[in-house]
């Protein structure tokens, strides 16, 4: 029962470095979601794909691109990346619309020095 | 953005203690979910409202869907030391395809 895959768990970049995020999920779901959780804070949306094919900005977009590679795969990349953008990030997925729960995976911890 | 004020902010408790939290808005929703997160993990979900006044149980743990729309809230009963995590709500706003999430609840709970 792998649900939502995330890659790589942990990761330490130094300023101006890029990085792909890696998410995957086994449940034929349609949409996919990336957050970031910062302490304090409560999760918040980067991105999101309704469906194959399509993405659409979230809350906080800016320094982030991301690629809805098929129905599985969603991935999150950092070109130039900055130390605000230290945090938790999280992938999503759900059946359909936003009102359909999300099934989160355990996160990618990224540290940008 | 849209706040979704949830409080409170941490609870310390002594195991068997019955817990409640909630989460309020100045706005209007049509969806609410409940999720806990356990250290290094993601959110996993727990309840899931989608009516007004609608209240649903899952084990120990009730949550309701405010009448007024506006607010959400979720009973832990005699709590037990693996209750512990953070517990985030998180609501759909009406007439948007957003979801807001709250700051959390982190609860620790003795033995």
């Amino acid at each position: 029962n792998a649900g939502v895959t995330q890659t790589p768990k942990f990761q330490v970049l130094k300023t101006g470095q890029s990085m792909t995020l890696q998410c995957a999920q086994d449940m034929n779901h349609n949409s996919m979601y990336w957050y970031r959780q910062d302490p304090g804070m409560g999760l918040r949306l980067i991105y999101y794909s309704a469906s194959e094919g399509t993405t659409d900005k979230g809350e906080v977009p800016n320094g982030y691109n991301v690629s809805r590679l098929n129905k599985r795969e969603f991935s999150l990349r950092l070109e130039s990346a900055a130390p605000s953008q230290t945090s938790v990030y999280f992938c999503a997925s759900s059946p359909g619309p936003f009102n359909q729960p999300q099934h989160f995976g355990d996160g990618t911890r990224l540290s940008i020095l | 953005g849209q706040q979704l004020n949830q409080s409170p902010q941490s609870m310390f408790i002594q195991e068997g203690e019955d817990v409640s939290m909630n989460c309020t808005s100045s706005s209007i929703f049509n969806t609410w979910l409940w999720y806990k997160q356990d250290p290094g993990e993601g959110p996993v979900l727990l309840i899931a409202l989608y009516k007004a006044g609608e209240l649903t149980s899952n084990g120990r743990l009730t949550a309701q869907f405010g009448i007024t729309r506006k607010d959400s809230f979720l009973n832990i009963s005699a709590s037990i030391p693996s209750d512990v995590g953070i517990y985030f709500c998180a609501g759909r706003l009406e007439g948007t395809d957003k979801l807001i999430f709250g700051t959390g609840t982190r609860l620790q709970v003795f033995p």
